[in-house]
């Protein structure tokens, strides 16, 4: 079951903050992260594997709560290389294929 | 470093053709994917391989069919294309191993547009 992304779409000024959050109804093993700018294949952000870990990646970092089967993606000092849409994959065993959600599209401008 | 490598990267069908869209890996990869990606829908996921000799269905497998011809190629066939296979298609590939968890790399895509 395709996992639940929010908000569909966000505009941010050059150094503001977003929060992408994404939800499914089923028990998770892990989720990915990825963005995928227009007319291009989407790239590798992070994995989160349940635990309830936190990674990051430059002034990208993210969070997995298992028990409430979410992850939240947060863009810190968004820069306008920040635009596209991001896209969570949901694995449920380690071994499946992933499940994308329907993507969030974030714009920074100027 | 090559990656995932899919032809054509842009294809104008006519309904009722067929058509082959190829994808090869390097990366030793064990597990390959197609996806169809549509404004709004996200990444679909149509059949995959999760090892060299299989295939499986996924979310929207009708009117498509998979070859795993060997551990580097996967290809995806429109027998009988449709304007509702109108899509941007991807491959991706994965290493599946135990106690571990790798992403998925993808390919550029192709774009197919079916009259």
């Amino acid at each position: 079951q395709q996992p639940v992304q929010s908000p569909q779409a966000v505009i941010l000024r050059e150094g503001e903050d977003a929060v992408i959050n994404c939800s499914s109804s089923k028990a998770l093993y892990s989720v990915h992260w990825y963005r995928q700018k227009h007319g291009e294949a989407p790239v590798f952000l992070m994995i989160l594997l349940k635990g309830g870990e936190q990674k990051g990646h430059d002034k990208i970092s993210a969070s997995f709560n298992e028990k409430k089967q979410q992850s939240s993606l947060y863009l810190t000092a968004s820069q306008l290389s920040y635009s596209g849409t991001y896209f969570c994959g949901t694995d449920k065993s380690g071994n499946t294929p992933l499940v994308f959600g329907k993507g969030t599209r974030l714009s920074v401008i100027a | 470093n090559a990656g995932v490598t899919q032809t054509p990267k842009f294809q104008v069908l006519k309904t009722g053709q067929s058509m082959t869209l190829q994808c090869a890996q390097d990366m030793n990869h064990n597990s390959m994917y197609w996806y169809r990606q549509d404004p709004g829908m996200g990444l679909r996921l149509i059949y995959y391989s999760a090892s060299e000799g299989t295939t499986d269905k996924g979310e929207v497998p009708n009117g498509y069919n998979v070859s795993r011809l060997n551990k580097r190629e996967f290809s995806l066939r429109l027998e009988s294309a449709a304007p509702s296979q109108t899509s941007v298609y991807f491959c991706a590939s994965r290493s599946l191993q135990s106690y571990s968890n790798q992403p998925q790399h993808f390919g550029d895509g192709t774009r197919l547009s079916i009259l």
